[in-house]
């Protein structure tokens, strides 16, 4: 299947700091990535669909100028946790969605590839 | 809105059964629907994907099916290992929204 990384794999930092999550489709082209985040023995929230050459779209509840997403390519998301506090210590994971043009023998599928998550912590 | 439910939330069972995980959803209108298996403090492992065309998908020792009309689908793991301990998600992908939706998960832990 289609690969996504994320970088880096775990950060802690401290109240108040920045953080930037990278997310990357490493064997195709993804115009539509996903940022979800995921908290102890709960399941995945969306937070926000990132459209590359577009603002992203954030879901009900989320702040926008708090959660900066960055689409600046068609195979890089960039999530970016601005003056992070301890209650958004989370598991952070970027998906990205097989598009249907570039078919890989699975046209129309609209396959869900994860990045392997990124552990938050902040002190 | 979409609402997915799993049932159950959680399942023990001895090595070598066969099993069934459980998927519904309130919005008919889905694209396709996708079940992932996901370990503790990992991403997910995408295992299969069903088209909302299509009626059931088999990949190994998996099988899922889908049926639309009623919002339901169905994991069926045969003759379950150890190695398939773990939590298993269903998502289901809605055109009209532009995004998934995810149940809570089932955690399947399978006894040797």
């Amino acid at each position: 299947g289609a690969v996504v990384s994320q970088h880096p794999s775990w950060v802690i930092c401290k109240s108040g700091t920045s953080v930037k999550i990278e997310c990357r489709s490493l064997d195709f082209q993804a115009t539509t990535m996903f940022w979800y985040r995921q908290f102890p023995k709960q399941s995945l929230m969306l937070m926000a669909t990132s459209n590359e050459g577009s603002k992203a779209t954030y879901e009900q509840g989320v702040e926008k100028d708090k959660f900066l997403i960055n689409h600046a390519s068609l195979t890089l998301s960039t999530l970016t946790v601005t003056s992070a506090h301890p209650e958004d210590s989370s598991f952070y994971i970027c998906s990205a969605i097989v598009p249907y043009r570039t078919s890989r023998g699975r046209e129309g599928r609209n396959e869900q590839f994860f990045g392997p998550g990124t552990r938050l912590t902040v002190l | 809105k979409q609402e997915v439910t799993q049932i159950p939330a959680a399942l023990s069972v001895p090595e070598g059964e066969n099993l069934v995980l459980n998927c519904s959803f309130t919005d008919s209108a889905i694209y396709n629907l996708q079940w992932f298996r996901q370990d503790p403090g990992k991403g997910l492992t995408s295992l299969l994907l069903i088209q909302s065309s299509q009626r059931e998908q088999t990949s190994g020792r998996l099988n899922a099916s889908l049926d639309k009309s009623s919002g339901r689908s169905t994991l069926y793991i045969a003759a379950s290992q150890p190695g398939d301990s773990a939590t298993y998600l269903c998502a289901v992908y809605n055109t009209n929204a532009g995004k998934s939706t995810f149940g809570d998960g089932t955690t399947l832990t399978v006894k040797p």
